[in-house]
């Protein structure tokens, strides 16, 4: 079974660059997630989507932070203008339910860089 | 609000000892718990979960863990490391329809 999948895997770009990350999520799952790592704050929720509607985006940190999930197979989380502070890796992860007995299974992830 | 703990920033252990990570939940019912490992480059991969019954589970590559509901405690076990198992293990706790609460991870080194 094909696992969540995460695109790019790297991305470096200049500041105030429009970034865009991507993810496709196991079949059947219904809820998606997008984590944001880094060495300072660990690994932060920013937003999770229950059958594609956004659902808690109070972990988004900025306006300059959006995401969209138009169908279920697909999300997107887009950083426009990006800056320096915005590098770190973004997790996506999907589960059959957002409910607490739902494991989440992780994609690969997105290692940014702004410069 | 539920919250998790781990205490242990990094570990070191020799290979071949044994291995003990501490995690230790705040949740007032019964939680669901689990544990999930992350090798360099790579996102969390779940070792084990928790939902009822027995207090001991069994995960994959050789982990266990149990539920202590006395201690608030899940803590991961292994009988023998390999060099393999260095990686940043992440205690999670699930309740309600929130999505799971991660802890701020145990990364763990091996020496030989």
């Amino acid at each position: 079974d094909a696992g969540v999948i995460q695109s790019p895997r790297h991305e470096v770009t200049e500041m105030g660059q429009e970034v865009t990350l991507r993810c496709k999520p196991i079949s059947g799952h219904n809820s998606l997630f997008w984590y944001r790592q880094t060495m300072m704050r660990g690994l932060e929720l920013l937003i999770y989507f229950n059958n594609n509607v956004p659902i808690d985006d109070s972990g988004m940190p900025e306006d300059r932070f959006s995401a969209k999930m138009p169908n279920a197979s697909f999300s997107t989380l887009k950083i426009q203008p990006s800056e320096p502070r915005d590098s770190a890796v973004y997790f996506c992860a999907s589960s059959r339910t957002g409910g607490r007995n739902q494991p989440q299974h992780f994609g690969d992830g997105t290692r940014l860089s702004i410069l | 609000a539920q919250s998790v703990t781990q205490p242990d920033i990094h570990i070191t252990v020799s290979e071949g000892a044994s291995l003990e990570l501490r995690c230790n939940y705040s949740y007032g019912a019964t939680p669901y718990l689990f544990w999930y490992v992350q090798s360099p480059g790579q996102g969390l991969q779940l070792l084990l979960k928790y939902f009822s019954g027995d207090t001991l589970v069994q995960g994959i590559k050789g982990f266990e863990a149990e539920f202590k509901r006395s201690q608030s405690s899940f803590n991961l076990r292994k009988p023998s490391v390999h060099w393999s198992d260095a990686a940043e293990y992440f205690c999670a706790v699930g309740s309600g329809n929130t999505p799971l609460v991660f802890g701020k991870g145990t990364r763990l080194s091996v020496i030989a």
